[in-house]
């Protein structure tokens, strides 16, 4: 149980262009959505907290017109990354938490994004 | 400000040995903490959590952990490592607020044949 899939798994794009990336809750209802960003050989760092049906909420320095995330419903949560630079190049992850458990996230596979 | 701390960056040990990934925390209140395993190119798998009860917390694949409220710590062990033990362990917490986790930098753990 308590399985999460991100689709795609490794996208590459061009300079410019928009990227979705989707998150899902496949065996439960996820209530909280997190999103984050890992670097080759670092951490992971949040970049947004989303609730089913509510605006996402934002981690300092990360903007929000260029990160869009919506959590539309309780097993799906994209990102979107607008008019992606080079520097958008990352590893992101994505994670959810049950409605019965509100202390543990379980993690996606991650996607990974390339942008030339 | 709440942190984690993983003050190793590589364990190596053979395999057969007993592994010990270092973490200590400085969180408010009373501490939630993790331990997550991420493979190349995958996203994390929980490994164990605690939250609060025996100090000794067991998870998958034979791992557990020991909780140190006066050291404040949160090692994770293994009895007898295994080569596809290998890969990178990060440590979390859980915020004051109990929503967003407070991540370590990443062990590596290297576990030779």
């Amino acid at each position: 149980g308590a399985v999460v899939s991100q689709h795609p798994s490794w996208v590459i794009c061009k300079s410019g262009t928009s990227v979705k990336i989707e998150c899902r809750s496949l065996d439960f209802q996820a209530t909280t959505m997190f999103w984050y960003r890992q670097f080759p050989k670092q951490s992971l760092m949040l970049m947004a907290t989303s609730n089913e049906g509510s605006k996402a909420t934002y981690e300092q320095g990360v903007e929000k017109d260029k990160f869009l995330i919506n959590h539309a419903s309780l097993t799906l949560s994209t990102l979107t990354v607008t008019s992606a630079h080079p520097e958008d190049s990352s590893f992101y992850i994505c994670s959810a938490m049950t409605g019965l458990s509100t202390d543990t996230q379980y993690f996606g596979p991650g996607t990974r994004l390339t942008v030339l | 400000a709440q942190s984690v701390a993983q003050p190793e960056d590589q364990v190596n040990v053979a395999e057969g040995n007993p592994l010990t990934v270092k973490c200590t925390y400085s969180v408010s209140g009373n501490p939630y903490l993790f331990w997550y395993v991420q493979y190349p190119n995958r996203g994390l798998q929980f490994l164990l959590k605690y939250i609060t009860g025996d100090n000794l917390v067991k998870g998958s694949y034979g791992f557990e952990a020991e909780f140190n409220k006066s050291q404040t710590s949160f090692h994770l062990k293994k009895p007898s490592a295994l080569v596809s033990d290998s890969a990178l362990y990060f440590c979390a917490a859980l915020d004051q607020a109990g929503t967003a986790l407070i991540f370590g930098k990443g062990t590596t753990l290297s576990v030779s044949s």
